[in-house]
This record gives C-alpha cells, sequence and structure tokens, in this order.
C-alpha cells in the first residue's frame, strides 16, 4: 500500500482567504475521494473524482484529479468558519478492489 | 435514525478487560469496515466484510476480534489491549465492496482509551 501525502499538514487562516490543500503519491490510482471530518464526527464524503485532469467545483470548493492519476488538490475559495475540520484525501489504487487508503490528512482552522 | 451509528462513543478499559464495539446502519448496505484512526497517522483500515463474509483481515492482532452477524451489524470485540491501542475506531459501510468511487459512509466512531 502507498502512501497519500497530504500537505500542509496544518493549516491556519482568516475568514475570506484562500487556501490549497495537495494530495501526492508515486501510485496511480483508479479514483479519488476528498472527505471533511468535524471534531467528534466521522469523515464525511465531499467529492470523487475519477478522470485524469478532472476538475469538480462544489459551491466555494474546487477540487482537480491530476493527469497520470496520482494526486489531487483541492481549492477553497473565501474560506469559512465552518470550513474548519480535518480534510481526508483516499485513492484506491488500481488493482486493489475493495481497499481505500486515506491520505495523513490536512487539519485547517479558519478564524474571524 | 442515521446512516452509521456506533456506541459506545466513549470508552476506557484496562489492558485486562474484555469490551465490545458496536457498529449498526440502516442504509441497506452490503459491505462494512472497521478502521483505526490515531494521532499523527492516517486512518488504517482494519477489516472488510461483504454479505457479512469477512473479505480483509490487514494484518491486524488477534487481540481485535470482528463479529459480523449480519449485513447491518458489525461489532469490534476486545480483549488485553496495549495502550498504543488508545485511538478512534470508526465503522464504515458502503453499498458494495468500495471499487470505482462507491461512497463510503462513516459512523462518529468510539474514542478508546486503554490505560
Amino acid at each position: 500500500t502507498q502512501l497519500l501525502e497530504q500537505s500542509p499538514q496544518f493549516l491556519s487562516i482568516q475568514e475570506g482567504e484562500n487556501l490549497t490543500v495537495y494530495c501526492n503519491s508515486s501510485s496511480v490510482f483508479s479514483s479519488l475521494q476528498w472527505y471533511r471530518q468535524e471534531p467528534g464526527e466521522g469523515p464525511v464524503l465531499l467529492v470523487t473524482v475519477v478522470t485524469g485532469g478532472e476538475v469538480k467545483k462544489l459551491k466555494r470548493l474546487t477540487f482537480q484529479f491530476g493527469d497520470a492519476r496520482k494526486d489531487s488538490s483541492l481549492h477553497i475559495t473565501a474560506a469559512q468558519p465552518g470550513d474548519t475540520g480535518l480534510y481526508l484525501c483516499a485513492g484506491e489504487e488500481t488493482g486493489t478492489a475493495s481497499k481505500l487508503t486515506f491520505g495523513t490528512g490536512t487539519r485547517l482552522q479558519v478564524t474571524l | 435514525e442515521t446512516g452509521v451509528t456506533q456506541t459506545p462513543r466513549h470508552l476506557v478499559m484496562g489492558m485486562t478487560n474484555k469490551k465490545s464495539l458496536k457498529c449498526e446502519q440502516h442504509l441497506g448496505h452490503n459491505a462494512m469496515y472497521w478502521y483505526k484512526q490515531s494521532a499523527k497517522k492516517p486512518l488504517e483500515l482494519m477489516f472488510v466484510y461483504n454479505f457479512k463474509e469477512q473479505t480483509e483481515n490487514n494484518s491486524v492482532p488477534s487481540r481485535f476480534s470482528p463479529e459480523c452477524p449480519n449485513s447491518s451489524h458489525l461489532f469490534l470485540h476486545l480483549h488485553t489491549l496495549q495502550p498504543e491501542d488508545s485511538a478512534l475506531y470508526l465503522c464504515a459501510s458502503s453499498q458494495t465492496l468500495y471499487r470505482d468511487g462507491t461512497e463510503a459512509f462513516f459512523g462518529q466512531g468510539t474514542r478508546l482509551t486503554v490505560v
């Protein structure tokens, strides 16, 4: 199982700022997902990307899957306190059905 | 009813105790999973069940013993744990075994502390 490295590990910004979180691996993934986990809760799926180069938008969040399907990014525009949480990328490696590998996580705090 | 419910939410146990974690899903899913979430480590897959049959054991120590009596319920029996087993244990379910972007639904987790 290959590691999914996320950067940065921690990010503390003010409301209104923009930010980008990266998820990188040396492995090729059939699909990649982004989850957000709030304190005291389990992760909740935000988006799934399956095609190299794919871009998906979810309100102020923009997700991109790398052309080679080895990396992904999450961009948040005009961050709000409600965006605070742990962001996790998770990938399904090609040829490993039923195995979802999670990234190391990025903890985001957005303050007023 | 929430989708995936875990009980208890918090558990403190001694190293000689025996306890069980419970997970129940009301989504009609066929696959269920146990994950371990430790500080500073990625979420680790522990066990996978599909139609109540175990399909994956990710080299988990035998002091963790899963049980899946039916597709809606999943247990994790704990005995003679170590302090390093303290973590958040998350249960998840999906319609089918994870493949090609299947969505996994997670419970709120059980925060386990081994003393």
